[in-house]
């Protein structure tokens, strides 16, 4: 059964504050996706990475993978508050044509 | 561009009754998925359809059905509705072929079972 587990599971940091969200995966895969979801609301497509080494950033945010260990990473830089949310690491399935995701990181960024 | 589109956004159900959702998806996708949010299961795959076939269904019982029309709009369909069914659902669309799956989510339909 494939595994993605995400840590923290919750996060609260200081506005301007650095931190990292880990998100593991127990098959080999080459692709790994992050999504972003706002209470109430769907999921956002935040990063798409397809093979090794891969890294991505879009503002405050940047994500890499790393196929090898099965770890990819999303890395907040300068927090603002703008960006409380909860984060979501997927994988594409054994099967095919799904994803699983991890259970989700909570995060709040406080003055 | 028009995005993924679900109707209905809220439904409230009576146990026992049966329920079906919508989704049409992104203009030119023709795969679309389906997915379970619940705040103690987290997001779980329903199932997955491309040019009308299923090509992969999650682990769910057999209440949980769906269907792709020819013009890719896809329902899905809860019958005997249990307190447990209580979710959000998430149709999410993609371009297709395998190598590139990345999905793009709808507003999803708040189903509340009593």
């Amino acid at each position: 059964e494939l595994k993605v587990e995400q840590n923290p599971l919750f996060l609260s940091m200081q506005e301007g504050k650095n931190y990292t969200i880990y998100c593991n995966y127990s098959t080999t895969s080459d692709r790994l996706y992050w999504y972003r979801q706002d209470p109430g609301k769907s999921l956002e497509s935040l990063f798409v990475l397809l093979s090794n080494g891969a890294v991505k950033q879009e503002g405050r945010l940047m994500a890499s993978l790393d196929t090898k260990a099965r770890l990819s990473t999303l890395h907040i830089t300068a927090a603002v508050h703008d960006l409380s949310a909860t984060y979501f690491c997927a994988v594409d399935s054994n099967s095919g044509y799904a994803l699983n995701f991890g259970k989700g990181t909570s995060l709040l960024v406080t003055p | 561009k028009a995005g993924v589109t679900q109707t209905p956004r809220y439904l409230i159900k009576t146990r026992g009754q049966q329920v079906t959702l919508s989704c049409s998806p992104i203009s030119g996708h023709r795969s679309v998925s389906w997915y379970q949010q619940t705040p103690g299961q987290g997001l779980q795959f329903l199932f997955e359809y491309f040019s009308e076939t299923q090509r992969n269904k999650g682990n769910f019982p057999g209440r949980f059905s769906g269907r792709q029309f020819s013009n890719s709009r896809s329902e899905m369909n809860v019958s005997t509705l249990e307190l447990g069914d209580s979710a959000l659902y998430l149709c999410a669309s993609s371009v297709g072929p395998k190598e590139y799956t990345e999905a793009f989510f709808g507003q999803g339909t708040r189903l509340t079972v009593v």
